[in-house]
């Protein structure tokens, strides 16, 4: 069966250090994979998106890679700080127009 | 970006009564929204892809006769919750896409909706 698997438990790390989330798919072959912020209470914010063919993406302090042969991506925030702590959902394209399929989201706590 | 308002940002309502959601695509006509439900720490999972114009396509479990979806314009589909129960309660947000193919997805604020 298919799967997008985000670690569940909760990411906690210091100020200025960087964090790193990974994305894990089975039985999937997206031509792209994006990685949103959620807020609670609030609906997903688009971060980044990287297609079958990036190795490597950057914006500003995030990084994204996406490796297809070891079916996974993952997501860098450099210099953290507390006002990234959120969750983070990776999202895969289903091959069927613009339907996305979300992982289960990590949230990250960054502690001044 | 794309600026998607959703309203009402959260309802409680009782158990057998009907809830609309309202889901407004603001700067641009938009062919297609997705309408998504999130339980407490769990993911979104899409419930069904609302078409302009015509019938909305529902995902695998989701009931249509319960989960109403109607797009009658390029900027406003509504999902109306039919006969709620608590087990409805759930975070509800809908998106949408600038065009088709691999391009970001703008989601609404969401609805929290709360059936007692």
């Amino acid at each position: 069966s298919q799967k997008i698997e985000q670690n569940s438990e909760a990411l906690n790390i210091q100020e200025g250090k960087t964090a790193t989330l990974t994305c894990n798919y089975t039985n999937y072959s997206p031509a792209y994979l994006q990685w949103y912020r959620q807020d609670p209470g609030r609906g997903p914010v688009f971060l980044l998106l990287i297609r079958e063919n990036e190795k490597e993406k950057r914006k500003e302090r995030l990084k994204v890679t996406f490796d297809t042969t070891l079916k996974q991506s993952l997501f860098h925030i450099t210099a953290s700080q507390p006002a990234d702590s959120a969750t983070y959902l990776c999202a895969l394209d289903n091959n069927a127009g613009n339907m996305l399929t979300f992982g289960g989201g990590t949230r990250l706590m960054v502690k001044p | 970006g794309a600026v998607v308002s959703q309203h009402p940002s959260w309802v409680i309502c009782k158990s057998g009564t009907s809830v609309k959601i309202e889901c407004r695509s603001l700067d641009f006509q938009a062919t297609t929204m997705f309408w998504y439900r999130q339980f407490p720490k769990q993911s979104l999972m899409l419930m069904a892809t609302s078409n302009e114009g015509s019938k909305a396509t529902y995902e695998q479990g989701v009931e249509k006769d319960k989960f109403l979806i109607n797009h009658a314009s390029l900027t406003l589909s509504t999902l109306t919750v039919t006969s709620a129960h608590p087990e409805d309660s759930s975070f509800y947000i809908c998106s949408v896409t600038k065009a088709t193919g691999n391009t970001e997805a703008f989601f609404g604020q969401g609805t929290r909706l709360t059936v007692v």
